[in-house]
């Protein structure tokens, strides 16, 4: 049982340029999410999907695009990478609709954008 | 605005030293109350979730409370093995669904 996974573990881009973060979950969970982590800033919310078939907006939302191919699997894609998006990117998925239920994380994308 | 704080931002202790980390929010009006905790490298994993006032959920040397401005982490003679952030997040009505991090506590525990 692996859990979430997420590929690639470390990734370097420079600006401009274009890439997707996968995220695959084997627990049968409905909702799916993807965080950002920056030094001194708490995990911040930029794309979720409630259940399969649809995906919502977060607090950070702009550059980048989703989508939920699946129950199983949440991609997030930047389309032109800039500096800013230099973060460490955290899926995350749950059982329920809505945050009332645990999320279980993978353990990141480690992303930096010269 | 809805607003999560967490003290210390650093805390060392000795092994068997007890002490606790609090979190402090300011929300519209508060659904859930959860503790993670995150090894370096790692994704956080879940450890608590608090809905009301007077709330408490253990495990292990963890305990978790809450009252209606803030929840504590009292960690009992801690041990080194329990070294690691611990993240605080709240869910607010105003929110909807997303979750309000706090910034952590990063807890150092030496034998």
């Amino acid at each position: 049982n692996a859990g979430v996974t997420q590929t690639p573990k470390f990734q370097v881009l420079k600006t401009g340029q274009s890439m997707t973060l996968q995220c695959a979950q084997d627990m049968n969970h409905n909702s799916m999410y993807w965080y950002r982590q920056d030094p001194g800033m708490g995990l911040r919310l930029i794309y979720y999907s409630a259940s399969e078939g649809t995906t919502d907006k977060g607090e950070v939302p702009n550059g980048y695009n989703v989508s939920r191919l699946n129950k199983r699997e949440f991609s997030l894609r930047l389309e032109s990478a800039a500096p800013s998006q230099t973060s460490v990117y955290f899926c995350a998925s749950s059982a329920g609709g809505f945050h009332n239920s645990p999320l279980h994380f993978g353990n990141g994308t480690r992303l930096t954008v010269t | 605005e809805d607003q999560v704080t967490q003290s210390p931002e650093a805390l060392r202790l000795q092994e068997g030293e007890s002490s606790s980390l609090n979190c402090s929010y300011t929300v519209s009006g508060l659904r859930g109350l959860f503790w993670y905790r995150q090894d370096p490298g790692k994704g956080p994993e879940f450890l608590f979730t608090l809905y009301s006032a007077g709330e408490e959920k253990e495990k292990e040397r963890l305990k978790a409370t809450l009252t209606k401005k803030e929840s504590f982490l009292h960690i009992t003679a801690p041990k080194p093995e329990d070294s690691a952030t611990y993240l605080c997040a709240v869910q607010a009505t105003r929110s909807g669904t997303a979750l309000i991090f706090g910034k952590g506590t990063t807890l150092s525990v030496s034998s």
